[in-house]
């Protein structure tokens, strides 16, 4: 198994820039999750989807993020506009329903 | 709320033991542990559920007070391996709401 796959991996961008960021998660896995970590405030979940649907999305820091899940096998979160507060690693997490959460190799956001 | 852990860090030799604790102000179904390796992905080691089951890494043990809403990992005859941050995971909503801890990063010296 592949397990979970994200991109891009480095994102460097200017303030008031769109960024958009994807996960593959684990085939079969049917909830899937939004982290963010920063030094500050470590890992904080921002949304998650079960069969797709969109659960609990009361992490997401404001009306700038966004997030889909139009299918199993694919996922978003898109900040519009972004801002230097943004830059974190942001990572996504499938489950099969067990507990275990298998988390992608994230993806670093550095906005300027 | 976030689960707070203890310590922040701790240094050992090799083959000393450790103990992380993690302690929550909510009640809890079950608790999970994780190590992030410096520049990875956080990676699953164990969880600890409701009622006492636990499942999990070998070489690593903890344990899961329900009335104190606390947890504690044990590691035993450090190796180098071992080194990393530890986050513990609460579990404490019907759905797979998992909210991590502080962390605690360990290093293990020769």
């Amino acid at each position: 198994d592949a397990g979970v796959i994200q991109s891009p991996r480095h994102e460097v961008t200017e303030m008031g820039q769109e960024v958009t960021l994807r996960c593959k998660p684990i085939s079969g896995h049917n909830s899937l999750f939004w982290y963010r970590q920063t030094m500050m405030r470590g890992l904080e979940l921002l949304i998650y989807f079960n069969n797709n649907v969109p659960i609990d999305d009361s992490g997401m820091p404001e009306d700038r993020f966004s997030a889909k899940m139009p299918n199993a096998s694919f996922s978003t979160l898109k900040i519009q506009p972004s801002e230097p507060r943004d830059s974190a690693v942001y990572f996504c997490a499938s489950s099969s329903g067990t507990g275990e959460l298998f988390f992608g190799e994230g993806s670093r956001l550095t906005v300027l | 709320q976030q689960p707070v852990q203890s310590p922040q860090a701790v240094i050992l030799r090799e083959g000393e033991d450790a103990v992380i604790n993690c302690s929550s102000s909510k009640a809890l179904y079950s608790v999970h542990w994780y190590r992030q390796k410096h520049g990875e992905a956080p990676v699953f080691l164990m969880i600890l559920l409701k009622g006492g089951e636990q499942k999990g890494h070998e070489k690593i043990s903890a344990s899961f007070n329900e009335k104190k809403q606390q947890s504690s990992l044990y590691l035993t005859a450090s190796q180098l391996s071992y080194s990393g941050t530890y986050f513990c995971g609460t579990l404490s909503g019907g759905y797979q709401k998992v909210t991590f801890g502080t962390g605690t990063k360990l290093q293990v010296i020769p």
